[in-house]
């Protein structure tokens, strides 16, 4: 079957750092998404790895192992609006729809003052 | 308009009734996405159309699920004899072209007493 597994909450201080680990065993591997969701909200894109490396976009970063079947969201300079739930989402290879995610169950961050 | 359209915003029905849910992308496109999230989980891949064919509708739990995108805009989600467990939030997402970054709309909140 399919595992996508990341931690169910971490809380940090405003202005803070946070790294939010996700590790996925899949049948197959088309690129890892990260898509954040604020409570009651629609998820909303922020990152796409499809291959190893970093990718950086602002105060956001996202990494990629894909012999390790391993990924990470970095939140940088941490804010209060930061607080939401982050999903990490693996593409299955064996469909041709990038669109079609297999979602973690999501981490709830919580920044406190 | 500007973002993903869903409506109603909540459903309460009781069991064995029949519901639709109507969901209107960003227009111009053309893939379009269903996806149902239940609470403390992450979305669940349900069905996807290009233009106005499913493409993929493997995600479907059941034959009481259906879906239709007649015109390859609005799409509408219908379940027949509903079940408690039916009970979710259920997303629509769309995206200009094959990509895994996916435009989600506000979610349509079912209830079946």
């Amino acid at each position: 079957g399919q595992n996508i597994d990341q931690p169910t909450e971490m809380t940090a201080t405003e202005g803070a750092i946070v790294q939010i680990n996700c590790t996925y065993q899949t049948s197959g591997f088309n690129g890892l998404f990260w898509y954040q969701q604020h409570a009651g909200e629609a998820p909303t894109f922020l990152s796409y790895n499809v291959l190893d490396g970093l990718e950086e976009k602002g105060r956001f970063s996202s990494f990629l192992s894909r012999s390790k079947g391993y990924s990470y969201l970095l939140l940088k300079e941490l804010q209060m609006k930061d607080s939401a739930s982050y999903l990490c989402a693996v593409n299955l290879m064996t469909t041709d729809s990038w669109g079609k995610l297999q979602f973690g169950a999501g981490t709830q961050v919580v920044v406190t003052p | 308009g500007a973002g993903v359209s869903q409506t109603p915003s909540n459903k309460v029905t009781e069991k064995g009734k029949y519901v639709e849910l109507r969901c209107d992308p960003i227009s111009g496109h053309t893939a379009l996405y269903w996806y149902r999230q239940s609470l403390g989980q992450g979305p669940e891949f349900l069905i996807y159309f290009q233009g106005t064919g499913a493409a993929d509708d493997s995600g479907l739990p059941n034959d009481r699920f259906f879906a239709v995108r007649p015109e390859g805009s609005v799409s509408t989600l219908k379940i027949q004899r509903t079940e408690r467990g039916d009970s979710a939030v259920y997303l629509c997402a769309s995206s200009p072209g094959n990509t895994g970054e996916l435009f989600f709309g506000e979610g349509s909140r079912l209830t079946v007493l």
